[in-house]
């Protein structure tokens, strides 16, 4: 069962405009919206996150916009640039006790200089 | 160091074949997770340590798969009779206490691949 649905699978934006990575989630139970960024070879690493006691979180050039009544969230890439080029993944944490992060299937950003 | 370290960065075996995966987390950090991600898609969960003990192994996908910590420090995924699979990249992360603001950090993973 898919429980962060991520789209779109791949997105090209041409350098300085505004790429939008789109996720949806069932489970009401999730209290932690993390976006993560991973780079050929390398680990995913925390680019911003958001609780869902906001609708927006800025920072810098990322913003998350969120939307509880939806169950959807989205993240924001302003003035994109070619060192943005990576995949982007949404992330969704229950509360209680179990701690892990689901994770949904990525979006691979190319931005063309 | 200061990252999260995992070992090997690659594997090679072959189907029926016995692999251990280590995972060195940032020091401090109790918390440990293993992680799996198959080509083009996203971290799939497989265990979570807090400290020594399997706090939630819900993830493993069956019982070829076995992670321990036995010193609440360094972590070995280990499993049992590869199969084809099982190819992917292993990922471990730590993160510090309890209560943290939910950021894991990864290691770059070790990439298995079961001929």
């Amino acid at each position: 069962q898919q429980q962060v649905k991520q789209s779109p699978q791949s997105l090209i934006v041409q350098k300085g405009g505004i790429s939008i990575i789109n996720c949806a989630y069932e489970n009401t139970a999730f209290d932690y919206f993390p976006w993560y960024q991973q780079f050929p070879g390398k680990g995913p690493a925390l680019l911003i996150a958001i609780r869902p006691d906001v609708s927006e979180k800025k920072e810098g050039r990322f913003t998350i916009s969120f939307n509880k009544s939806a169950k959807q969230f989205s993240l924001h890439i302003m003035d994109s640039q070619p060192g943005d080029s990576a995949t982007y993944f949404c992330a969704a944490r229950k509360s209680g006790s179990a701690r892990q992060l689901t994770f949904g299937s990525g979006t691979q950003l190319t931005v063309l200089p | 160091g200061a990252g999260v370290s995992q070992t090997p960065s690659n594997k090679v075996t072959e189907k029926g074949k016995y692999v251990e995966l280590r995972c060195d987390p940032i020091s401090g950090h109790t918390a440990l997770y293993w992680y799996r991600q198959s080509l083009g898609q996203g971290p799939e969960f497989l265990i979570y340590f807090q400290g020594t003990g399997a706090a939630d192994d819900s993830g493993l996908p069956n019982d070829r798969f076995f992670a321990v910590r036995p010193e609440g420090s360094v972590s070995t995924l280990k499993i049992q009779r590869t199969e084809r699979g099982d190819s992917a990249v292993y990922l471990c992360a730590s993160s510090p206490t309890w209560g943290n603001t939910g950021e894991l950090f990864f290691g770059e993973g070790s990439r298995l691949t079961v001929l």
